[in-house]
């Protein structure tokens, strides 16, 4: 079974520039989560998606966005780029069968820089 | 706040085993402990979990102690390719909120 992709792999904007991200679950999985990792915070939780609905959202400005199609696949925005946002974005994906939090599995990420 | 206590770095000769402690001394009673991996600019890597059972698999195997306020993994023989951040982590059944990680244990193998 193939494991969680996101695209691109590397990305280079400037600042107030916007961008996209892309992520697709394992097949089969229906909770997909965000996460940004920079040297100085460590790793921080975005936000989780399941059905299409954002369910939960961690501490990061409006400018970050996300949503989910109906097939999983999910994608995050961030709008009016900052120099703070250059980090490394992880998606994860998850089960979520029966409605409780499962084993997450995360994607290879997506390396922003702005300039 | 913290959940979890984890040596900053640690070393382990190749072949042997190597022994990841952390403490979760606030530890709720429905809360499992999770571990993950991350080696360099890769993302997390699931390792192993467990409620209050010593658990195994094909990767490591977590030793949580009786009142549940410590537990360790362990890689039972370490190879170059373990070099990688470990992660501890007290996660909740149940809910929709991110894992929180902390600054996890630096974990060498030396050849």
């Amino acid at each position: 079974k193939a494991g969680v992709t996101q695209t691109p792999r590397y990305l280079i904007k400037t600042r107030g520039q916007q961008v996209t991200l892309s992520c697709s679950p394992i097949s089969g999985h229906r909770s997909v989560s965000w996460y940004q990792q920079t040297p100085g915070q460590g790793l921080q939780f975005l936000f989780e998606y399941f059905s299409e609905t954002q369910r939960n959202k961690g501490n990061f400005p409006g400018r970050f966005s996300g949503r989910q199609f109906s097939n999983s696949r999910s994608e995050m925005n961030v709008s009016t780029l900052e120099l703070g946002d250059s980090a490394l974005y992880l998606c994860a994906s998850s089960l979520d069968g029966g409605g409780y939090w499962e084993t997450q599995y995360f994607g290879p990420g997506t390396r922003l820089l702005v300039l | 706040d913290a959940k979890t206590t984890q040596p900053p770095s640690m070393d382990c000769a190749e072949g042997r085993a190597a022994n990841l402690p952390c403490n979760h001394s606030t530890i709720s009673g429905n809360e499992y402990v999770y571990w993950y991996r991350q080696i360099h600019s890769q993302g997390p890597q699931y390792i192993i979990h467990g409620l209050k059972n010593n658990e195994t698999n094909e990767m490591a195997s977590l030793i949580i102690t009786e009142d549940r306020k410590s537990s360790t993994l362990i890689l039972p023989h370490a190879t170059l390719r373990d070099t990688a951040v470990y992660y501890c982590i007290v996660r909740v059944e149940g809910g929709a909120d991110g894992l929180t990680f902390g600054k996890g244990t630096h974990l060498i193998i030396q050849p």
